[in-house]
């Protein structure tokens, strides 16, 4: 069990640029969660996959971002035109999804970016 | 509006002590209550959990309370050791709709001195 893993580690940009992230879940798990944490800020929560489809997008999401997640293995984070805001951790997670709230998400190491 | 208050912000203890970190939530429709535990340049990891039909729950030298009534749970972290200095996370689920989205607190700054 590899675990949940993120591309890339770092990722600093200009102002402007469009960047984009990767997540690989833990094998054979149907659930993929994005989340973005802030310094000194608990992780909140972006959008998520069952399988390959989107199910929902928080408001957090604005029309910048664009999360997918083809065949319902790896998914992508795209942000168009960041912004110095945009600058967060953004932590994948994944899940073996029984239909319970009990269900676990473990979480990659995340990606830090920092838009300049 | 936050959803989950965990406080304190931070906590200097020395190694053997029982740092207490408290949450507290506000909607009622939270089922499902983990603990994560982060590590820098780490993601967040999973502690321990409770459900609220449960008053505590205990796992190795950490403790859940939870109190129904008044909304508010803490953890307990017995015979504290250095390596337990991490940033440690409240969260909540909620039993209602099908996301399981983690709603988190803002975290506490565990220290533990040797």
């Amino acid at each position: 069990d590899t675990g949940v893993s993120q591309d890339p580690r770092h990722k600093i940009t200009k102002r402007g640029q469009n960047v984009t992230f990767r997540c690989d879940p833990i094998s054979e798990h149907n659930r993929l969660y994005w989340y973005r944490q802030t310094l000194g800020q608990g992780p909140e929560f972006l959008t998520y996959f069952q399988n390959e489809a989107q199910l929902e997008k928080s408001r957090l999401l604005s029309d910048r971002f664009s999360a997918e997640r083809p065949k319902g293995s790896f998914s992508t984070l795209e942000i168009q035109r960041t912004e110095q805001g945009d600058s967060a951790m953004y932590l994948c997670a994944s899940s073996l999804s029984r239909g319970r709230s009990t269900d676990t998400q473990y979480f990659g190491p995340g990606t830090r970016l920092t838009v300049l | 509006q936050q959803q989950v208050k965990q406080s304190p912000q931070s906590l200097i203890v020395q190694k053997g002590g029982i740092p207490i970190i408290n949450c507290a939530y506000e909607n009622t429709a939270f089922d499902y209550f983990p603990w994560y535990q982060q590590f820098p340049g780490k993601g967040p990891a999973l502690l321990i959990a409770i459900r609220p039909d449960v008053s505590e729950k205990k796992e190795g030298r950490f403790t859940i309370s939870f109190n129904k009534s008044a909304k508010q749970f803490s953890l307990h972290i017995m015979d504290s050791q250095p390596g337990d200095s991490a940033t440690y996370f409240c969260a909540a689920i909620s039993a209602g709709g099908s996301n399981y989205k983690l709603t988190f607190g803002k975290g506490t700054l565990l220290t533990v001195n040797p």
